[in-house]
């Protein structure tokens, strides 16, 4: 079936290095997709979005990049700071709205 | 974006029970959804809550097990039914803000904590 994945369920940075979190999803006609940031305890935060007709957005400290040839899409932070600490989801936008979410990647920041 | 609030946050029930979950938005929405996220867990689509009309479930899902309300563009309510441990999870409602397609920003409520003993 439809799934999206992530290929590093951990990643641990240092403060004020960059991250980067990886995702990879399976449908190809996918054309909208979502990454979310979820602290302990709290619902899922929007953090940026990117429609497939771009490869790359960015927000504040942080870019989604988008390859469709290989299905993969990856968050960038920069700066990364403590605040940051998080588990991290990509998620699909299927038709209707519904989101098929990967699995998650927990960023850990070391001070 | 929307302002989502859930009632209750978390609760702890008995096997063999059912909790109603409230979902309150701060303005009319036309797509709100509901979903599970089971302990260390991604996030698994239940259902959408169709205003005015029966939810639409996702494979896995049941109306019987998980009954859905959803009487206003405000509001919406999730019934987990005849609990067993296995339902313990974090229930979050999810919307699209306004009127509009389904390809927006979709925000999260803060969820409701469910554990089943």
């Amino acid at each position: 079936g439809e799934s999206v994945g992530l290929h590093l369920p951990t990643l641990s940075v240092q403060e004020g290095d960059n991250s980067i979190i990886n995702c990879a999803y399976s449908n190809s006609a996918s054309d909208y997709f979502i990454w979310y940031k979820q602290e302990s305890g709290k619902g899922p935060q929007f953090i940026i979005d990117i429609r497939s007709n771009m490869d790359k957005r960015q927000g504040q400290r942080v870019t989604v990049l988008l390859n469709k040839t290989v299905k993969h899409l990856s968050l960038q932070i920069a700066a990364t700071q403590p605040g940051d600490s998080a588990v991290y989801f990509c998620a699909e936008n299927m038709m209707g709205g519904k989101l098929i979410f990967g699995q998650g990647t927990e960023l850990s920041v070391k001070p | 974006s929307a302002v989502i609030s859930q009632k209750p946050s978390r609760d702890i029930c008995q096997r063999g029970t059912s909790l109603t979950i409230q979902c309150q938005v701060d303005s009319q929405v036309t797509m709100m959804f509901w979903y599970r996220q089971q302990p260390g867990q991604s996030l698994t689509l239940i259902a959408t809550a169709n205003q005015g009309s029966e939810a639409t479930y996702e494979s896995g899902f049941v109306i019987d097990k998980f009954p859905i309300s959803r009487p206003n563009l405000t509001f919406s309510t999730l019934t987990v039914s005849n609990m067993s441990p296995e339902d313990s999870s974090i229930y979050l409602c999810s919307v699209v803000p306004g009127l509009a397609g389904s390809h927006n920003e979709q925000f999260f409520g803060p969820g409701t904590r469910l554990t089943v003993l």
